[in-house]
């Protein structure tokens, strides 16, 4: 049964980066047709979906974020990482990683199939 | 920035039906399938509903999905108070090349 994790600060500063990672256990991040993504829900509000990434390291961003994110892989360590610059209190969020399963067919793809879900991380952005 | 539009709040009594509502565009909805997910407080959201009907292993058919036009909806029926939680739908957006998610609905069982 594949489980993720988020790590990182809880508390980033004004201006600065907010870097997280997500683990992967119970299964390879490198095995099966999955991407892997960001997601993150500021308190009592929606969700919004950030970015997200392919084993192979292409990468696919929400382009209201597009300028200050990067998501990376590390198969190695079967994690994947999300980087958010220049922060201000409206970053203030929880954010989750999840699996998203490519959902092709007709020579489309859909989704987002997002199972599993991290448990969530709250990062505040605060001075 | 919600491109998905649903309303704020559903309720029902035990064992009725709640029909909640997921308005897009033909940029999402109108070309693509929905999704759809349960959030419990306090917990990460869980897939309810895959390709605008269908239901993953071990989700009660209580539940059902469909599409029509640029809209979308999730039913669910024989309400029980473990339904109580914010329902998202979700899509891709062709325009926006991303996905999108809804607005959400607070469902809760009176």
């Amino acid at each position: 049964q594949v489980q993720l994790q988020e790590s990182g600060p809880g508390l980033v500063k004004p201006s600065q980066t907010l870097s997280l990672t997500c683990t992967v256990s119970g299964g390879s991040i490198s095995s099966g047709s999955y991407y892997w993504s960001w997601i993150r829900q500021p308190a009592g509000k929606g969700l919004e979906w950030i970015g997200r990434i392919y084993t192979s390291g292409s990468t696919k961003y929400n382009p209201s974020l597009k300028s200050r994110v990067t998501i990376s892989v590390d198969t190695s360590k079967n994690q994947f990482s999300l980087r958010l610059s220049s922060v201000t209190a409206a970053d203030t969020a929880v954010y989750y990683c999840a699996r998203d399963e490519l959902d092709c067919s007709g020579g489309s793809c859909y989704g987002p199939l997002f199972d599993p879900w991290g448990q969530g991380t709250l990062v505040t952005v605060s001075s | 920035q919600s491109v998905l539009t649903q309303p704020p709040s559903a309720s029902g009594t035990p064992g009725q039906r709640v029909t909640i509502s997921c308005s897009g565009s033909r940029s999402n909805i109108g070309s693509n399938y929905v999704y759809w997910y349960q959030q419990i407080p306090g917990t990460a959201p869980k897939l309810l509903i895959y390709r605008n009907n269908q239901r993953p292993s071990g989700v009660p058919d209580r539940f059902s999905g469909s599409k029509s036009g640029t809209s979308a909806s999730l039913a669910i029926s024989g309400l029980r108070s473990e339904d109580e939680a914010d329902y998202y739908c979700a899509a891709w957006d062709d325009s926006l090349s991303g996905y999108v998610f809804g607005t959400g609905t607070k469902v809760t069982v009176l």
